[in-house]
């Protein structure tokens, strides 16, 4: 079975502040793929990010970037000098080839919120 | 904007009802996924649809069922309707099978009285 795990529940921090959400997955499979999705307050789910399993190098976007680390299983998302408007919950996803297809498998998810 | 829309935003109905939600994919996209969000379960897998045809099913219960159109729309019909079937309906589309990214629309609000 897949799992994923995101321990913070909830982080709260200051605007400007660096912040990094934890997610730690579980996978038999060999071929996968790990997503970021952010559900600001009005519910939508919006894609950050998706990263095979034979890509550990580290990306960034902006303000955003992650680190992908196989050794250990995890996926971490680091908001940089974190702003009002990055308050929302993000949720990591995992999909695996070999055992469950296309579905994502998502974590609890981590409320973020940011104050001014 | 993903481009996925789904329709109606909101849903307010009584237990035991019959309710239709809909979803139209993003241009392009083949597959449409149905995922539910409730507080106590969290962002659930339903079922995949792709070109048509059922590809993968999750933790649906025997009272939904879906289907995918020849314009390539989705529809999930929910019947016999229980208060625990009040969440968040998500549909997502991507272009093919292959763990491409999901992009979701803006999700349903079910509401069961």
């Amino acid at each position: 079975a897949q799992k994923v795990t995101q321990a913070q529940t909830e982080i709260s921090v200051v605007e400007k502040e660096d912040v990094t959400l934890d997610c730690v997955y579980e996978t038999r499979d060999t071929t996968y793929y790990l997503f970021w999705y952010k559900q600001p307050p009005s519910g939508e789910l919006v894609f950050l990010i998706r990263r095979n399993s034979f890509d550990e190098q580290n990306e960034i976007s902006g303000r955003y970037s992650w680190n992908f680390q196989k050794s250990t299983s995890s996926f971490n998302f680091t908001i940089t000098a974190s702003q009002v408007v990055d308050s929302a919950v993000y949720f990591c996803a995992l999909s695996g080839r070999e055992t469950s297809g296309s579905r994502l498998t998502f974590g609890e998810g981590t409320q973020l919120t940011v104050n001014p | 904007d993903s481009g996925v829309t789904q329709t109606p935003k909101h849903l307010i109905t009584a237990t035991g009802q019959r309710v239709t939600l809909r979803c139209s994919p993003r241009s392009g996209d083949l597959s449409v996924y149905w995922y539910q969000q409730s507080l106590d379960q969290g962002l659930q897998f339903l079922i995949q649809y792709y070109n048509g045809e059922e590809r993968a099913k999750g933790n649906i219960l025997e009272r939904f069922s879906a289907q995918q159109f020849p314009d390539l729309h989705s529809e999930l019909n929910l019947s016999s309707l229980e208060l625990g079937d009040s969440a968040l309906y998500f549909c997502a589309s991507s272009v093919s099978v292959n763990q491409e990214t999901q992009y979701f629309g803006p999700g349903t609000r079910l509401l069961v009285l």
